[in-house]
């Protein structure tokens, strides 16, 4: 079965800074990898997905992640974080073939101080 | 696009009562989920419907929850009876391929005292 892993529950970082939210998964193909953040009340939304290809993964509010098969990582980036970024970012996982649920780690709730 | 709709945003009930939550997928996603979210367990999948048809109910946690989507713009979650330990936020989600790229609703609060 299928795992993720968030090692990090709460992080803090200053406005402006870079930000790096870790991922690791187990899984023994080539997963379905995607973030989701959440901010508070609100659903979750897709930032960026991998399903193949480039390993370096662009998505929306300037995010990207980059899938490395040897480390079992989908990092999650970003080189200049905003105040509006403070939320929680899930980090979730999905078998490729046919029919699998995804698992969604436990969250990294991330807040931005000035 | 609305997104993906639920209604009620917050219930409040008691032990015993019937609640029902309302999902309004995407129009054009075959996919819809129902997830519960706690602090204790995370998001957990309930149940999943491809193009109407319930396709896995596994995580449903027992019978007093049932899922139905009579048609493609709409479906419900039910819990009959009610019990405090149904307390959580439940999400519906829809996807055009179900390969896991969601979009969410807003939610239900669920409180059952």
């Amino acid at each position: 079965a299928q795992s993720v892993t968030q090692p990090d529950i709460h992080i803090t970082v200053s406005e402006g800074a870079s930000l790096e939210l870790r991922c690791n998964y187990s899984y023994g193909a080539t997963p379905y990898l995607f973030w989701y953040v959440q901010s508070p009340g609100q659903g979750l939304q897709l930032l960026l997905k991998y399903f193949s290809g480039d390993t370096l993964v662009q998505g929306i509010k300037g995010f990207e992640a980059e899938f490395k098969r040897s480390q079992s990582s989908f990092n999650l980036r970003k080189p200049s974080v905003h105040w509006s970024d403070a939320a929680e970012y899930f980090c979730a996982v999905r078998g490729s073939g046919g029919y699998q649920k995804v698992t969604f780690g436990t969250g990294t709730k991330l807040q931005v101080i000035p | 696009d609305a997104g993906v709709i639920q209604s009620p945003r917050h219930e409040v009930t008691e032990m015993g009562q019937e609640v029902t939550l309302r999902c309004k997928p995407i129009s054009g996603h075959d996919y819809l989920f129902w997830y519960r979210q706690t602090m204790m367990r995370g998001l957990e999948l309930l149940i999943y419907f491809n193009n109407n048809v319930p396709i896995d109910d596994s995580g449903m946690p027992e019978d007093r929850f049932s899922a139905k989507m009579p048609n493609a713009s709409f479906s419900t979650l039910k819990i009959q009876p009610s019990e405090p330990r149904d307390s959580a936020v439940y999400f519906c989600a829809s996807s055009p391929e179900g390969r896991g790229n969601y979009t969410f609703g807003s939610g239900t609060r669920l409180t059952v005292v």
